[in-house]
């Protein structure tokens, strides 16, 4: 099946410093999306996009889909980005579904 | 509009019991997913439900078997508790093929 890997695996930051997390995949892929986890564990949606650059605030994603990888960005970084961010994304399957298949995730800690 | 709800929020059990979870989808969602996620790693996904049949079932014994009922609600179910199953259980609704959105979660401990 489709490997997804992510870095880094820890993250420290100060309050108001920019990051880049990345998402690589081994094989093509029909859809990608980042998640935040908050520590009650919700996974909270963040982006879908399986290719392209899209923006929220502070944050925006990147994915190159020829190249098998995704970037999420977060600018000013604020305590309540603390969490574990993951990506997952889709296989196009013959019969229907789509099951995502997560990345091992980066554990984000932002202090003041 | 309330989002994905699962009950219950926690579970302790012993080895070799039976539990069910339960799952609520999002008002306008027809598709129900269940995932895995032991600690320090990212979910796992077991199966996907739409129209009352499994449609996709992940790497998953037997032992977890799931239903979706008329409403699109969903149970998981899961036989003979191994020490191994103590873990967040997601749920994730979403219309068919589309964009998944997730429930809170139950966490389950088996001693």
């Amino acid at each position: 099946g489709i490997q997804v890997e992510q870095s880094p695996p820890d993250l420290i930051l100060q309050e108001g410093a920019n990051s880049t997390l990345r998402c690589n995949f081994s094989d093509s892929v029909n859809n990608l999306q980042w998640f935040h986890q908050n520590p009650w564990g919700q996974l909270i949606n963040l982006f879908y996009i399986p290719s392209g650059t899209k923006q929220n605030g502070r944050l925006s994603a990147t994915t190159v889909a020829t190249e098998r990888y995704s970037l999420l960005y977060i600018s000013s970084s604020q305590t309540t980005d603390s969490g574990v961010y993951f990506c997952a994304v889709e296989v196009l399957r013959t019969g229907g579904g789509n099951k995502l298949t997560f990345g091992t995730g980066t554990q984000l800690k932002v202090e003041l | 509009d309330a989002g994905v709800t699962q009950s219950p929020t926690h579970l302790i059990k012993t080895r070799g019991q039976q539990v069910t979870l339960r799952c609520s989808p999002k008002s306008g969602h027809d598709t129900v997913s269940w995932y895995q996620q032991a600690l320090g790693q990212g979910p796992q996904f077991i199966f996907q439900y739409y129209e009352e049949e499994e449609r996709q079932r992940g790497n998953f014994p037997d032992r977890f078997s799931g239903h979706q009922f008329p409403n699109y609600s969903s149970e998981l179910n899961v036989n003979a508790l191994l020490l191994g199953d103590s873990a967040l259980y997601l749920c994730a609704s979403s219309p068919w093929e589309e964009t998944q959105y997730f429930g809170p979660g139950t966490r389950l401990l088996v001693l």
